[in-house]
């Protein structure tokens, strides 16, 4: 089965702070890509990262990083000395290798970041 | 600059009353998509379409209809039938065909509310 687990519904910290946001995947594929994207209070999402199961090294972009653990099926998104900009939705997705079929999205994670 | 343009932003419907959601993209994109939000929800998948004249189910596309005349455009229509239609429309493309590792592009959504 095709499926993105992102547990945490919602999350708040206080601005500086670290936050990981998980996500937990299923795939039949041998070979697959996930996905992050931000969803800020203006509605549009925005594609933040593609990440292919060939590279398990973990990225880092400014204050986000990703953490790709293909032993766990995870691709956790940290954000690191968080700013109140960074409060928004937050999708893990998991887009099909066949070309007819759909991307499967997890339900997002709500963070909110405290000033 | 190439993206995807939803109109109108908010659109209210009376009872028993067909409305239509805009949605044009300049980024030659094959395919298209529109997805349904529900506060606190995932994106659901209401219908999409791989080329143009051409189009396909989603997950929850009762009470909605779609066209694909154009490869820009890809309008959907919210019949009297969809008894819920209170929710946040997104629209989004991609290139068909090339592979997984291609992220849709989304707009800025359309707010459906009853009146």
């Amino acid at each position: 089965a095709q499926k993105v687990t992102q547990a945490q519904t919602e999350i708040s910290v206080v601005e500086k702070e670290d936050v990981t946001l998980d996500c937990v995947y299923e795939t039949r594929d041998t070979t697959y890509y996930l996905f992050w994207y931000k969803q800020p209070p203006s509605g549009e999402l925005v594609f933040l990262i593609r990440r292919n199961s060939f590279d398990e090294q973990n990225e880092i972009s400014g204050r986000y990083s990703w953490n790709f653990q293909k032993s766990t099926s995870s691709f956790n998104f940290t954000i690191t000395a968080s700013q109140v900009v960074d409060s928004a939705v937050y999708f893990c997705a998991l887009p099909p290798m066949n070309r007819d079929d759909k991307i499967i999205f997890g339900k997002g994670t709500r963070l909110h970041i405290l000033p | 600059d190439g993206g995807i343009t939803q109109s109108p932003k908010y659109l209210f419907r009376k009872e028993g009353q067909n409305v239509t959601l805009s949605c044009e993209q300049n980024l030659n994109h094959d395919a298209m998509y529109w997805y349904r939000q529900d506060p606190g929800q995932g994106l659901r998948l209401i219908y999409y379409s791989q080329i143009v004249n051409d189009f396909q189910k989603g997950d929850i596309a009762e009470g909605y209809s779609v066209s694909r005349e154009k490869k820009e455009s890809f309008p959907l229509t919210v019949t009297s039938a969809q008894k819920n239609p209170t929710a946040f429309y997104l629209c989004a493309s991609k290139k068909a065909g090339a592979g997984s590792n291609q992220p849709q592009h989304f707009g800025d959504g359309t707010r459906l509310s009853i009146l």
